[in-house]
């Protein structure tokens, strides 16, 4: 089957630094992905998320670009803090040919996002 | 105010008993899903319901069984035949059909089985 997945396990930066987590997916027919931020021992949080028709989207302090030639996802976060230490995760929701949602996520495996003070 | 609960949220068990683990939700959502999360690892879906009286098995449904009787409520039972329980479960629940399909988790319940 065709998965989400992650080039880098692990992320370690300082405070104030920007941090870029990516994601690679291999699956054409994805149309919509969503990064999602898990802290221990909670569930995930929403961050952001972005269809297939956008190239760029931004929030507050979060960016995330994707790149559909070499399907490929990241997720930037700017001055980043000791708060958003925690596991960045993809997720991608496949649409059928006829454009409808699968109604399911599958996620990547995770970044582990350090922040330093 | 709105959203997810799962309870409780550490369970203990013995080896071959079934646990059913609890979720509810008041955001109206028509959809809700059940994931598993092993340590270190990405979240994998067990099984969905889109709308009540219905769902479908996800990526890992063997030793696990759900319920949709009300549109509030997803229980998820964890059976004896599941070889590896002890794991972390999340529930989580979304606006289906159309639309974004954000999916909004509750704060799980880490199942340990001994």
């Amino acid at each position: 089957g065709e998965n989400v997945g992650l080039h880098l396990p692990t992320l370690s930066v300082q405070e104030g630094d920007n941090s870029i987590i990516n994601c690679a997916y291999s699956n054409s027919a994805s149309d919509y992905f969503i990064w999602y931020k898990q802290e221990s021992g909670k569930g995930p949080q929403f961050i952001i998320d972005i269809r297939s028709n956008m190239d760029k989207r931004q929030g507050q302090r979060v960016t995330v670009l994707l790149n559909k030639t070499v399907k490929h996802l990241s997720l930037q976060i700017a001055a980043t803090q000791p708060g958003d230490s925690a596991v960045y995760f993809c997720a991608e929701n496949m649409f059928n040919a006829g454009g409808t949602s699968y109604g399911k996520l599958t996620f990547g495996q995770g970044t582990i996002l350090t922040v330093h003070p | 105010d709105g959203g997810i609960t799962q309870s409780p949220k550490y369970l203990f068990r013995k080896e071959g008993q079934n646990v059913t683990l609890s979720c509810e939700q008041n955001l109206n959502h028509d959809a809700m899903y059940w994931y598993r999360q092993d340590p270190g690892q990405g979240l994998r879906l067990i099984y969905y319901s889109q709308i009540v009286n219905d769902f479908q098995k996800g990526d890992i449904a063997e030793g696990y069984s759900v319920s949709r009787e009300k549109k509030e409520s997803f229980p998820l039972t964890v059976t004896s035949a599941q070889k590896n329980p002890t794991a972390f479960y999340l529930c989580a629940s979304s606006i289906f059909p159309g639309g974004i399909y954000e999916q909004y988790f509750g704060p799980g319940t880490r199942l340990t089985v001994t």
